[in-house]
């Protein structure tokens, strides 16, 4: 079965510093999908990055990098100078390609910048 | 491009009433999930449609929740009668397909309801 965790409840910065959210995946299938998307207060969850299984080549877009480890079975998400706008909470997601791409949710992870 | 369309925004019902929610996928979208949101917690799929076929409703409480998708496009989500922990916010996606390229999932703004 698939799971995900997010360790980090909530995490509180001041404006510009960096902050890095942790996410640790469980699955037995091959080929799978990670997500990252932010939920603001208005509720919409806003997809902000995907990568898939046999990807682990880490990228910078914008104020957004993540850090994917097959071997750790970790996919970190931070984001850079921070800005009161990333308030939100961000949810780590996976889809297992044999599940028909059912996306299974961690359990969030508030993120309060402060100005 | 239009995103996923849903109404009502906010709906507040007594226990064992019934509610309906509307879902509008954004364009040439053939998969359509709802997903229900308790406070505090991440989303968790309810039934998921491939065109106007049913591929997962294993988690949905069938005694009360039905979904459909009649002509492919738009779907209803109805639930009747409400308990008091059906508060939730209710999701509605949808992505171009389920593999490979196009399996992003986007989501609309949800529906709130609140059971009194």
């Amino acid at each position: 079965a698939q799971k995900v965790t997010q360790a980090q409840t909530e995490i509180s910065v001041v404006e510009k510093e960096d902050v890095t959210l942790d996410c640790v995946y469980e699955t037995r299938d091959t080929t799978y999908y990670l997500f990252w998307y932010k939920q603001p207060p208005s509720g919409e969850l806003v997809f902000l990055i995907r990568r898939n299984s046999f990807d682990e080549q880490n990228e910078i877009s914008g104020r957004y990098s993540w850090n994917f480890q097959k071997s750790t079975s970790s996919f970190n998400f931070t984001i850079t100078a921070s800005q009161v706008v990333d308030s939100a909470v961000y949810f780590c997601a996976l889809s297992e390609e044999a599940a028909g791409n059912k996306l299974t949710f961690g359990g969030g992870t508030r993120v309060l910048v402060k100005p | 491009e239009a995103g996923v369309a849903q109404s009502p925004r906010y709906k507040i019902i007594e226990k064992r009433q019934s509610v309906a929610f509307w879902c509008n996928p954004i364009s040439g979208h053939a998969t359509l999930y709802w997903y229900q949101q308790i406070l505090g917690q991440g989303p968790k799929l309810l039934i998921q449609f491939q065109n106007n076929g049913v591929v997962d409703d294993s988690q949905l409480p069938k005694d009360r929740f039905s979904a459909e998708r009649l002509k492919g496009v738009d779907s209803t989500l109805k639930i009747q009668p409400a308990k008091l922990e059906d508060s939730a916010v209710y999701l509605c996606a949808s992505s171009q397909r389920v593999t490979g390229l196009g399996n992003t999932i986007y989501f609309g703004e949800g529906s709130w309801l609140t059971v009194v």
